[in-house]
Parts: C-alpha cells; structure tokens; sequence
C-alpha cells in the first residue's frame, strides 16, 4: 500500500524564495496532517485539515506561511517569502476516521519529511 | 490544558536489557495517548495507543505501556532491548475539549533510545 507521499525530500533555497511543499496523503483518510520539526523546538503541529476543510491552524507561526488542500487527494504548504529560520523538517501526516470520537483516537500515517534549508 | 512531558531526553541501555522510557501527561478531558518512533531520516511511526479501553497496551517490536491515571503516566517499556530500537520515541496526547469539536493534539520533546552492544 502506498503511503503519505511528500515532495519534494530535500529542498535548499535562499532566503526570500517561495517555497511549495506536497503532499498527497492515504486514499480514504479524511484527517491531514502538517508538522514542523527542529531541534530547538522538537515536533510542532502547524495546521490539520478534515474532508479538506483547516480545522486548527494556531500552529501556524506566522503569515508567511499558508497551506491549502484542494482536494482530498493533495496538500501543499507554502512559504513565502522564506527565512533561515524556516530551515526544519516539515512532516505531513494523514489519518481516517475509525472510531465515533474525533480525530484524536486515530493514529496518524507519516511520510517521510521534506528536508528544507534556507540559506 | 494539556501538556505531555517525557523526563529523559535521552536514554541508553544495553542489548538485552529492559527498556523504560517515561511520559508524564495533564489533561483536563479524557485523553487518547500514543507512542510513536521515529527511525533517521524517517517519519513517525504509530507504536502503539490508549483510547480508554485496557490499561496495559501492547504494541509493535514488544513494545508496550500501561496508563496509569493516578499517577498521569503512560511509560513505554520492553523487556529486552534490540540493536534496532535505538530511535527517537514520542508520546502524544490528544483530546477533545469540551464545547470543541476539534482536538488538540500536543506532541512530547522525544526520548532518543541508543542501544549499547
């Protein structure tokens, strides 16, 4: 079975770039995930989406950044304009809904990390 | 509130030996709770969940913790330890508030479990 799909794995720009990340989650998951991670800051939940619809972007740190989800099959996370202190590994996850409850009593599915450098 | 705190930041046994990787969380509304690995260069992965049913949960690689609502833990533990475990772990909390329909979902700072040979 395939899994989340991030693109790209590794990105290096300089600072004032747009950035585009993907991510295309699990057929049939209904929840997606995005996460930045650093080691400063360790694994910090930026915004979740259910049925494509952001449900909780508080962790979003600041208008440069914005994500969408078109589509149940595709997300992507943009920053614009980028800084150094974007450089992280941003993780996007998916999860379904298997249990009346809401999202919190289902796992979540991780792709492997987009790595991103702003020089 | 909620809070999820793991006392180690990094923990270190030998091949064979058991494993304790301590979480201490605080919630005001019943809690789901789950540990995750993350191997290098890799995602999380979901080792195992507490979502009110039994106590003690077992997960993957032998791994499994026990929720002890009394004491606001959630230890993850193995009783003997693999070359292959050596990762990054987490525990998350993650629950409903009340007259929310969203949760939150807090993650752990991470425990890195080395393995010494």
């Amino acid at each position: 079975d395939a899994g989340v799909i991030q693109s790209p794995r590794h990105e290096v720009t300089e600072m004032g770039q747009e950035v585009t990340l993907r991510c295309k989650p699990i057929s049939g998951h209904d929840y997606l995930f995005w996460y930045r991670q650093t080691m400063m800051r360790g694994l910090e939940l930026l915004i979740y989406f259910n049925n494509n619809v952001p449900i909780d972007d508080s962790g979003m740190p600041e208008d440069r950044f914005s994500a969408k989800m078109p589509n149940a099959s595709f997300s992507t996370l943009k920053i614009q304009p980028s800084e150094p202190r974007d450089s992280a590994v941003y993780f996007c996850a998916s999860s379904s809904i298997l249990y009346v409850g809401g999202v919190g009593n289902q796992p979540q599915h991780f792709g492997d990390g987009t790595r991103l450098s702003i020089l | 509130a909620q809070s999820v705190t793991q006392l180690d930041s990094h923990v270190s046994v030998s091949e064979g030996t058991p494993v304790l990787l301590r979480c201490n969380y605080s919630s005001s509304y019943s809690p789901s709770l789950f540990w995750y690995v993350q191997h290098p260069n890799k995602g999380l992965q979901l080792l195992l969940k507490y979502t009110s049913a039994a106590t003690l949960v077992k997960g993957i690689n032998g791994f499994e913790a026990e929720f002890k609502k009394s004491e606001t833990s959630f230890h993850l533990t193995k009783p003997s330890a693999h070359m292959s475990d050596a990762a990054e772990y987490f525990c998350v909390v993650s629950a409903i508030p009340g007259g929310s329909s969203a949760s939150k979902i807090i993650f752990g700072s991470g425990t890195r479990l080395s393995i010494r040979p």
